[in-house]
C-alpha cells in the first residue's frame, strides 16, 4: 500500500496557484518526498523531491513540514496543460519500486 | 539527452501470441524499471533490473512474463501467449548508478508502450 494519502480530487482557476496537499504521516527519517504527475496518456512525469528542506525547480516548490508529516506541491500560476493525476511518494533507495497511489486528479479551469 | 524510449508506442495481438516490448534507458542509466497500468487503475511495480540482474521481480506475475536488461542493448519484457487480461500501458523507468545518497535520484519514465489483445 501507498504510505501517503492525497485528496481524490482538486480544482484550481487558470493563472491561480494550486497547492496539492500529502499526508505521509509514517515516513522515516531517511525517506525522501517525490511527486510525479501524469497528464492523460503519457508515462509519469518526475516534478520535485526532497528530504526536509523546502525545495524549488522551474516547475514547482514543495513545501515540508517541520515534523515531515506532511507536505505541499504548488504550482505558482497553474496552465490547463497542467491538469493531471498528481502523486505524492516516498521512498528510500534508488533501487527502491515506487509504488504508487490513487494521486489528486488535479482540474484546471479556465 | 534523449529521455527514456519505449517501443513500439502501440502494439496489438491476438490471444495466444508473444509481446516483446523494448526499453532504452537514459543514457548514463543502468537501473531499469518496469511498471503496469490496467485500464482506469494506478500503475503497479512488475520489475526492477540492473544490466545483466534481475535486482526485483516481486511484481511479475508467475507465470508467462519475463524480463531482461542486456550488457548490451535495451531491456525487453516479454510476455508469452498474451490473454485479454494483458491488454495495458506498460511503462519502463530508468536512473542512474549512484554512490553513496542513492535515495536522492528520481526515476525517469518513458511515454510507454500500450497493448492491445484482441
Amino acid at each position: 500500500d501507498a504510505k501517503t494519502t492525497q485528496p481524490p480530487s482538486m480544482d484550481c482557476a487558470e493563472g491561480r496557484a494550486a497547492n496539492l496537499p500529502c499526508n505521509h504521516s509514517t515516513i522515516s527519517g531517511n525517506e525522501y518526498v517525490y511527486w510525479y504527475r501524469q497528464i492523460h496518456s503519457q508515462g509519469p512525469q518526475y516534478i520535485i523531491h526532497g528530504l526536509k528542506n523546502n525545495e524549488t525547480n522551474e516547475m514547482a516548490s514543495l513545501i515540508i513540514t517541520e515534523d515531515r508529516k506532511s507536505s505541499t506541491l504548488i504550482l505558482p500560476h497553474a496552465t490547463l496543460r497542467d491538469t493531471a493525476v498528481y502523486y505524492c511518494i516516498v521512498r528510500v533507495r534508488v533501487g527502491d519500486k515506487i509504488i504508487f497511489g490513487k494521486g489528486t486528479r488535479l482540474h484546471i479551469l479556465p | 539527452n534523449a529521455g527514456v524510449m519505449q517501443n513500439p508506442r502501440h502494439l496489438v495481438r491476438r490471444r495466444g501470441q508473444e509481446a516483446r516490448l523494448r526499453c532504452s534507458p537514459m543514457k548514463g542509466h543502468s537501473h531499469v524499471y518496469w511498471y503496469r497500468q490496467l485500464p482506469e487503475e494506478g500503475l503497479k511495480f512488475m520489475v526492477y533490473l540492473q544490466k545483466e540482474n534481475i535486482i526485483d521481480e516481486s511484481g511479475m506475475p508467475k507465470e508467462r512474463f519475463s524480463a531482461e536488461f542486456p550488457k548490451e542493448g535495451p531491456s525487453i519484457l516479454r510476455i508469452q501467449q498474451v490473454v485479454r487480461g494483458d491488454s495495458a500501458a506498460y511503462f519502463c523507468a530508468s536512473s542512474p548508478v549512484v554512490w553513496g545518497d542513492s535515495s536522492n535520484q528520481p526515476q525517469h519514465f518513458g511515454d510507454g508502450t500500450r497493448l492491445s489483445i484482441l
